[in-house]
Parts: C-alpha cells; sequence; structure tokens
C-alpha cells in the first residue's frame, strides 16, 4: 500500500541558510500534518491543512511556514535556521478522520 | 487544556517477560486516544487506538484499553521479544471546534528488550 512520502530523508544546512521539506500524502487522503521532534523529545505538532487551506496551528515558529497544494501535497519552507531547528519533522495523512500515517521523517542537521 | 503523561523509561526486561507501561490523559472532550512506536532512526508506527470509553486496541500481541473513570490507557504485552525494543508514545486526539485531529502526545518511553 502506498504510504506517506516525505523528502529529503536527510538534510544538512548551515545557520541563517533555508530548508524545504516536501510531503506526499497517501492517495485521497486530504489531510496533512506536521510535526517536529527534537532529539530526545516526544512529537511537537506544528502546522496542518485540510483541503488546501490552514485547518489548525500549533507551536510553529514565524520562521517557518507551510502550503498544502493542489495534488494535495504539503510543503515546509524553513528560513534563518537556527541550531535549534534540527530536529525530525515528520509528516502525516488522513482521510479527515482521528489517527493518521505519518512518513518516515526528514532528519534536519543544522551546522 | 489536554496532555498526555506516560511513566518515564528505560524500562528493561528479560524476553518473555510481561510489559506494562502506565499512560493518563488530560482532555476537555471525548479523545481517541492511540499507541505509537519508534524503532531507531525510524518514524512514527501506529501499534494500537481506540476511540471511546471501554473500547480496547489490540496489534502484534499489544493491548490497551480505554478506561474513561481513570482516564488510562495503559499498554501490555503477555510476553515481549527482543524485536520490541523501540521506544512507545502514547498519545491522544480531541478535535475541538475549528480545529484538527492533531495529536498530543506524552514524552515516550524506551523499552529495551534483553535476550
Amino acid at each position: 500500500a502506498a504510504g506517506v512520502i516525505q523528502s529529503p530523508r536527510h538534510l544538512i544546512k548551515e545557520k541563517r541558510e533555508t530548508a524545504t521539506l516536501k510531503c506526499y500524502p497517501i492517495p485521497r487522503h486530504d489531510t496533512v500534518y506536521w510535526y517536529q521532534q527534537g532529539p530526545g523529545q516526544d512529537p511537537q505538532f506544528l502546522i496542518s491543512f485540510y483541503e488546501k487551506m490552514q485547518s489548525d496551528k500549533g507551536s510553529i515558529p514565524d520562521r517557518f511556514s507551510a502550503q498544502q497544494f493542489s495534488d494535495y501535497h504539503s510543503e515546509l519552507n524553513m528560513s534563518s535556521l537556527e541550531l535549534g531547528d534540527s530536529a525530525l519533522y515528520f509528516c502525516a495523512s488522513s482521510p479527515g478522520t482521528a489517527g493518521y500515517t505519518f512518513g518516515s521523517g526528514t532528519r534536519l542537521t543544522v551546522v | 487544556g489536554n496532555s498526555v503523561t506516560q511513566m518515564e523509561g528505560p524500562v528493561t526486561l528479560s524476553e518473555e517477560a510481561f510489559l506494562t507501561i502506565n499512560c493518563t490523559y488530560t482532555a476537555t472532550g471525548y479523545p481517541s486516544l492511540f499507541w505509537y512506536v519508534q524503532y531507531p532512526g525510524e518514524g512514527l508506527q501506529l501499534l494500537l487506538k481506540a476511540t471511546k470509553a471501554d473500547d480496547k486496541g489490540s496489534n502484534k500481541g499489544f493491548e490497551a484499553t480505554y478506561r474513561k473513570e481513570t482516564t488510562s490507557f495503559h499498554l501490555e504485552k503477555g510476553s515481549v521479544q527482543v524485536s520490541d525494543s523501540a521506544v512507545y508514545f502514547c498519545a491522544l486526539s480531541d478535535r475541538e471546534e475549528d480545529s484538527s485531529y492533531k495529536l498530543i502526545f506524552g514524552s515516550g518511553t524506551r523499552l529495551l528488550v534483553r535476550p
């Protein structure tokens, strides 16, 4: 079965650079979620989209933005990167119900 | 606000031992409850879920029962294997008006099973 695809799997950036993470949801899933998991921490909700509109917002820094496109894929844009942004970034998709499928994540390292 | 509290790890067990990882929650509504497992270097996998009181979720020998009276969702397995070594996250989803089914996670419990 198709899963949630995230790219890239690993990303190394320098401080103050920008990064773009991509997420391709399971076909026919209309809702996408983004989470950030710092080293040894639990995942924290960043933002979600339903039918290409932002549906909820969590602890997402102003330096970050995200959108969902007409094909339902989503991108998380991160600017002015800081060392503290180093984390695993997970995307998940859902057909609009509770309990959803996570992607394998993108590991971002800021040096 | 909504929150999840789970027992701190690491939990170290011998193979075939009985496992319990405690999880309690605080929620204003009627949340759905989940257990996710994360193997080293991998993403989050849904292990089991329960959507209403007294529901029992089960998968791969793991079980958890949604107890509204004690606001708990403890994870159990009768006989653990070395391959069960991972971090286990308890989570809830309580969709509020004009919101989404975002998940609120506990802090995770690392399980180490020794041969």
